[in-house]
């Protein structure tokens, strides 16, 4: 099993590009996440997702869209990239929610806005 | 939202040192995760703690729940080098936020050999 993957690993964008972060599993997980992690900040939640066609908003949402069309992906689209959207950006699956809800990040992308 | 404190933010210590960091939660929590990160790399989950006043051990590493599910503790014994990094606590109140995962700041632990 290849786990979590996300790619790119690192990308630049000037302000006002848009792009989409890519996700998938192959683990069978139903429940997926996106984090971003700042200095001193820990790992925010952006959206998150509990199943296929089913998403939800977390602690930072705003210029952030997320779609769960299958099991396995869970892209991140960012709709007009503004330089406080530099961060690093993980992406995280897990079985359940409650009692099997252990989270696997995947190697996470390095995004830079100028 | 959920809310939780990790503290100390840093700790510098000497190798063969102890370490301990906290999570405290102002809500009942039902329950509790550890997770690792290495510099340049992503988080590692460690363990789930649920039930009050659970106590678990890997190795040098002890894990504790509250009485009260509303605080956490992880303990290092005599640390080495290969424990440098970032430890996070992750809990998840359940209920109306199920699903939402929420992580402490972090504390950073760098070990002077």
């Amino acid at each position: 099993n290849a786990g979590v993957t996300q790619t790119p690993k690192f990308q630049v964008l000037k302000t006002g590009q848009s792009m989409t972060l890519q996700c998938a599993q192959d683990m069978n997980h139903e429940y997926m996440s996106w984090y971003r992690q700042d200095p001193g900040m820990g790992l925010r939640l952006i959206h998150y997702s509990v199943g296929a066609g089913i998403t939800d908003q977390g602690e930072v949402p705003n210029g952030y869209n997320v779609s769960r069309s299958t099991t396995e992906d869970f892209p991140l689209r960012l709709l007009s990239a503004a330089p406080s959207q530099t961060s690093v950006y993980f992406c995280a699956s897990s079985y359940g929610l409650e009692v099997h809800n252990e989270q696997f990040f995947g190697p996470g992308t390095r995004l830079t806005v100028l | 939202g959920q809310q939780v404190m990790q503290i100390p933010q840093y700790q510098h210590v000497q190798e063969g040192e102890d370490f301990t960091t906290y999570c405290n939660s102002s809500t009942t929590l039902s329950n509790i995760q550890w997770y690792k990160q290495r510099p340049g790399g992503h988080p590692v989950f460690l363990i789930q703690l649920v039930k009050s006043g659970e106590v678990k051990k890997q190795k040098r590493l002890t894990f504790q729940f509250g009485e009260a599910k509303k605080n956490s503790s992880l303990h290092i014994t005599a640390t080495q080098t290969t424990d440098v990094g970032t430890y996070f606590c992750a809990v998840n109140a359940g209920g109306t936020s199920y699903g939402k995962l929420t992580f402490g700041q972090g504390t950073i632990l760098t070990v002077h050999p």
